[in-house]
């Protein structure tokens, strides 16, 4: 069956630009995530979701960082303004309920090169 | 804080022997911990979760152990094999209902014939 997927695989963008990154996770998941990835290192939270709702954004750097989740099935992460600190593998997860300790599905994640 | 905490030196070992990889925590008692295995340029994978009321958890050629007192996990996997050549993350399920993880920095592995 289909994992998650995410798209693109690859974004250089210039300091200063808007981008955004798409997460298709497997279907029926109700619980969707977005980690950030940066050279060796581990994941890094950012957001999960629980449906339609951002139940927890707590792992958002700053304001210029924003994702949605409109009809509970894709989510796109957004970041405004990006500055070269953001550059890293943004990584989108899903499982099938929401909370709980039950494994985590991860995309390929999205290579952000901000120049 | 939470912190989780894994050997950043890669581990380098023979075929055939066991690798032992080390998990270590702060601040925090979790009540499930987790093992992903991380290709280069791909997503984790899932392989274990062990509960606290669990000392051990086995897989086929993986094993892993949770000491609620030493705050760690071991990690180990037998009669090792070049494939399993890799990046281990252990992770934190967070406390609460969101279930985030919280991940190591991850160990690297690599397994030389």
């Amino acid at each position: 069956g289909a994992g998650v997927s995410q798209t693109p695989s690859n974004k250089v963008t210039e300091k200063g630009k808007y981008v955004e990154l798409r997460c298709d996770p497997i279907s029926g998941h109700t619980a969707l995530y977005w980690y950030r990835q940066s050279l060796g290192q581990g994941p890094e939270f950012l957001i999960y979701f629980q449906g339609t709702g951002a139940a927890d954004d707590s792992g958002l750097p700053n304001d210029r960082f924003f994702a949605v989740r409109p009809e509970g099935s894709v989510s796109t992460l957004k970041i405004q303004r990006t500055e070269r600190g953001d550059s890293a593998v943004y990584l989108c997860a899903s499982k099938t309920e929401a909370g709980g300790y039950n494994e985590q599905f991860f995309g390929p994640g999205t290579r952000l090169t901000v120049l | 804080s939470q912190k989780i905490e894994q050997n950043s030196e890669a581990l380098n070992i023979q075929e055939g022997k066991t690798a032992t990889l080390t998990c270590n925590y702060t601040n925090y008692s979790p009540a499930y911990l987790q093992w992903y295995r991380q290709d280069p340029g791909r997503g984790p994978v899932f392989l274990l979760l062990i509960r606290e009321n669990e000392k051990e958890k086995r897989k086929e050629r993986l094993k892993v152990t949770f000491d609620t007192t030493l705050k760690q996990s071991l990690f180990h996997i037998t009669a090792s094999q070049p494939a399993d050549s890799a990046t281990y993350l252990c992770a934190l399920v967070s406390s609460g209902n969101t279930g985030k993880l919280i991940f190591g920095q991850g160990t690297t592995l690599q397994v030389k014939p």
